[in-house]
């Protein structure tokens, strides 16, 4: 079973900021929290992880509450172009092999 | 970042059939994983390849009905044997990048598109 639970959909406006909530409360220490979208038809594309402390990149920003059982990714400025099935997923360590496994993720449509 | 090709991009086969799906990665790479996406739903995976060892399976697939080969590190392929109906779906390559700036990150490839008549 996926340790990820994530709101099936969202909608948001173009032009305002996306943001999409994670739950994973059983996350253990050394797991890192991934997030990846795929557009349909495509495969998933990696967009951002964390351990604890919040990141940022040109794509967006993840944060993680302090005890760790829950994050947020946030698309600053959404476009059309980010319409798309986001998943949140966790993986072992920074170690090779460690395996990432997929919930449900959110569908987000973007919206003009 | 680790640019992946996958060969067929789709395919419609007759159940009973097999078809060898084929993944090419632009550089050399540790790890190679399998992914299954049926229709209407999320990512699961079939099993992880290293160069030169067994592949790993996850629970519910079996090397009979999946078996991998990985001759080197740029190279895998997934074998889908004795189709059904049932394994019609997107079939998914990921590699893990361990290099620079994308160091832990896995990338995928743009999936495979099966349909068992």
């Amino acid at each position: 079973d996926a340790k990820t639970t994530q709101p099936t959909s969202m909608d948001c406006a173009e032009g305002r900021a996306a943001n999409l909530p994670c739950n994973h409360s059983t996350i253990s220490g050394n797991e890192y929290v991934y997030w990846y979208r795929q557009i349909h038809s495509q495969g998933p594309q990696y967009i951002i992880h964390g351990l604890k402390n919040n990141e940022t990149n040109e794509m967006a920003s993840l944060i993680i509450t302090e005890d760790r059982k829950s994050s947020t990714l946030i698309l600053p400025h959404a476009t059309l172009r980010d319409t798309a099935v986001y998943y949140c997923t966790l993986k072992i360590g920074e170690t090779s092999g460690s395996r990432l496994t997929f919930g449900e993720g959110t569908q987000l449509t973007v919206n003009p | 970042s680790a640019v992946i090709s996958q060969k067929p991009s789709r395919d419609i086969c007759q159940r009973g059939t097999s078809l060898t799906i084929q993944c090419q990665v632009d550089s050399q790479v540790t790890m190679m994983f399998w992914y299954r996406q049926q229709p209407g739903q999320s990512l699961t995976l079939i099993a992880t390849a290293n160069q030169g060892s067994e592949a790993t399976y996850e629970s519910g697939f079996v090397i009979d009905k999946f078996p991998i080969s990985r001759p080197n590190l740029t190279f895998s392929t997934l074998t889908v044997s004795n189709m059904s109906p049932e394994d019609s779906s997107i079939y998914l390559c990921s590699v893990e990048d361990l290099s620079g700036r994308h160091y832990n990150e896995q990338f995928f490839g743009p999936g495979t598109r099966l349909t068992v008549l």
